[in-house]
């Protein structure tokens, strides 16, 4: 069964300081896709980034970075000297691929609520 | 407007009323999406369509009933619901078929049932 698992549940940063996110995944197929959302107050979920299993480059942009290593079943998100404005809830989420080339439905994680402090 | 738009964006109701949610989408995808979140709880997929056929309903009471007369809107109609029914209710759209199957979602509909 696939699953999601998002460990830290809170983390709270100064500004500027880097912080990580990390989220670990569960899946038996070969080819799979792994997203980032963002949820800010306002409750919308923004999509950040999606990666497939056969790209394993990690990627960056701007201030976010995203680490994708395989033989750990890992995708972790980076925000290097982070702002205020990126206080929000995070959900890293996997979907697998079906017959007919359709996509399987997202399972998500529970989230990290980062918190950004002036 | 642009993106995927949800109405109303908060909503108190009684046990015994009977209200809709809308979701509509303005991206030309052809899958759409309800998910419910609550506090300290992943998000939960409720229903989601395919062109417009449902395909997917994962154990959801009847009291709420889904809608998706094309593929450019969804409803999510609620009767009799509880109090622990009050969640987030997001609604998303994607490209079901293709490499890009992100998930685009909306604003939510804060929904309070007392």
């Amino acid at each position: 069964a696939q699953k999601v698992t998002q460990a830290q549940t809170e983390i709270s940063v100064v500004e500027k300081e880097d912080v990580t996110l990390d989220c670990v995944y569960e899946t038996r197929d070969t080819t799979y896709y792994l997203f980032w959302y963002k949820q800010p107050p306002s409750g919308e979920l923004v999509f950040l980034i999606r990666r497939n299993s056969f790209d394993e480059q990690n990627e960056i942009s701007g201030r976010y970075s995203w680490n994708f290593q395989k033989s750990t079943s890992s995708f972790n998100f980076t925000i290097t000297a982070s702002q205020v404005v990126d206080s929000a809830v995070y959900f890293c989420a996997l979907s697998e691929k079906r017959g007919g080339g359709s996509q399987g439905n997202l399972i998500f994680g529970k989230g990290t609520k980062l918190s950004v402090k002036p | 407007e642009t993106g995927v738009t949800q109405t109303p964006r908060h909503l108190v109701m009684g046990m015994t009323n009977k209200k809709s949610l809308k979701c509509e989408q303005h991206l030309g995808h052809n899958a759409m999406y309800w998910y419910k979140q609550s506090a300290k709880k992943p998000l939960e997929l409720m229903f989601v369509y395919n062109f417009k056929e449902q395909t997917e309903n994962n154990s959801v009471p009847s009291r709420f009933s889904p809608e998706c007369p094309n593929s450019s809107h969804l409803f999510l109609h609620l009767h009799t619901l509880q109090p622990e029914d009050s969640a987030l209710y997001l609604c998303a759209s994607s490209q079901v078929r293709g490499p890009y199957n992100e998930q685009f979602f909306g604003p939510g509909t804060r929904l309070t049932v007392l």
